[in-house]
This record gives C-alpha cells, sequence and structure tokens, in this order.
C-alpha cells in the first residue's frame, strides 16, 4: 500500500525568502510523484511531477522539486515567494501500474508581507 | 485546455435528502474520480470509474453511489445526506494509460453543507 505524509500542516513564511514544503512517501513498488496546488475555493492544479530521468523537476511559478529514492522524498522549493504564493499543496503518488492517485493530508503555505 | 465541470459550486440540503453530484469532462478521459477533502484529512477517493458502467470503491464509499452512464458524466449520489457528509467534493479526471503517467484534471469542486 502507498501512503504520502506531508510533515507541516502550516508553514508561514515571509515574502522573498525561500520555502521547502516536505513530502515523504512509502511504496514498495514504482512511483510517479506530483505536487498540486489548491487555492482558495478552487481545485487542484498540477504544479509538476516526476516520472523518471532526473531527479530534479521544474514546474510552474518558479517552483522545482527533488526525487530522492533513497529517502523515498520529494520535497517542494521555490527560493524567493510572493503574496500569490499562498495556497494549500499537495503531494501525491501514483503506482507505475493501476490508476489510483494518494494524496498527503496537504501543506498550508501562507506568506506573509 | 482539459475542463472538468462540476455542476453546482455551493449547496445547502437538509438531513435525508437525495443528492447529485455532476461532473463532466471533454477530453474524452477514461478514468473520473470523486474525491472528498476535509481539513487537515487531505483528499480521501469515494469512487472511481475506469470505463462507463464500470465503477469501483476507494477509501471511503459508505453513503455514496456513483454513476456512469456516457463517458464524459460521472455522477457522485448521497441517498439520503447526513451532516457528516457536509464537505469539499472534487471530481478528477485522467487518461488512462498503463502506466498511469497522466495527471489529475480537477474541477473547481462543490461545497456541500448538509443541516
Amino acid at each position: 500500500a502507498q501512503s504520502v505524509t506531508q510533515l507541516d500542516s502550516q508553514v508561514p513564511v515571509f515574502e522573498e525568502a525561500p520555502v521547502e514544503l516536505r513530502c515523504n512517501y512509502s511504496s514498495s513498488v514504482s512511483v510517479y510523484l506530483f505536487w498540486y496546488v489548491q487555492y482558495p475555493n478552487q481545485g487542484l492544479q498540477l504544479l509538476l511531477k516526476y516520472l523518471s530521468g532526473s531527479t530534479l523537476v521544474k514546474g510552474i511559478n518558479g517552483f522545482e522539486a527533488e526525487f530522492n529514492k533513497s529517502q523515498t522524498s520529494f520535497h517542494l522549493r521555490k527560493p524567493s515567494v510572493h503574496i500569490s504564493d499562498t495556497a494549500e499543496y499537495f503531494c501525491a503518488v501514483s503506482r507505475s501500474t493501476g490508476n489510483q492517485f494518494y494524496f498527503g493530508t496537504g501543506t498550508s503555505l501562507t506568506v506573509i508581507p | 485546455d482539459v475542463k472538468v465541470t462540476q455542476s453546482s459550486r455551493y449547496l445547502v440540503k437538509r438531513t435525508g435528502e437525495k443528492v447529485f453530484l455532476e461532473c463532466v469532462q471533454d477530453m474524452d478521459h477514461e478514468n473520473m474520480f470523486w474525491y472528498r477533502q476535509d481539513p487537515g484529512l487531505g483528499l480521501r477517493l469515494i469512487y472511481f470509474s475506469y470505463d462507463v458502467k464500470m465503477k469501483e470503491k476507494g477509501d471511503i464509499p459508505e453513503g455514496y453511489s456513483v454513476s456512469r452512464e456516457k463517458k464524459e458524466r460521472f455522477s457522485l449520489i448521497l441517498e439520503s445526506a447526513s451532516t457528516n457528509q457536509t464537505s469539499m467534493y472534487l471530481c478528477a479526471s485522467t487518461i488512462y494509460r498503463a502506466t498511469n503517467t497522466g495527471e489529475l484534471f480537477f474541477g473547481e469542486g462543490s461545497r456541500l453543507t448538509v443541516l
């Protein structure tokens, strides 16, 4: 079975500061990894995904994530956040076969002016 | 662009009422999903469907049923709404691939309040 752990439920950060949102997963099989963002009163949209290849993945809005297989982690980073980055962020995994996705409980990022 | 449309953004229903949540996608995706989102619990899968008239239970199917009569439409049904079903409901779809590299595309959500 797969599980996804987002270690921080809330992360406050000052504008223009760097941020890291942590995600760990457990799986006995190969997985694909995703980060989604949810702005208030909206659905989720994809920030980035890791399928294979380079372990550093770049996404939209200046975000990037690094896949670390030995630590089973997929942490999301941004070097300088903006007010508009205030949102809920979800880490998700899917198995390399099958059609189910597994989500973490989310991290609420608040950017402080 | 892929569009997943949920028919109602906000609903208020009374305990015991039958509730229909409709979801339509326009990209010919095989897979469609219904999730429930609650604070601190993230997204939990209620049901998913990988083809017309096919459905499979997710992690929390109790109190819910689904219908997939056409490929583009996936409906979530609450036969008798209860207050503990007050939540945000999210529909999503993805194209079927054997290796499941496809991402999920989400609708904007339906916030249901049961009084």
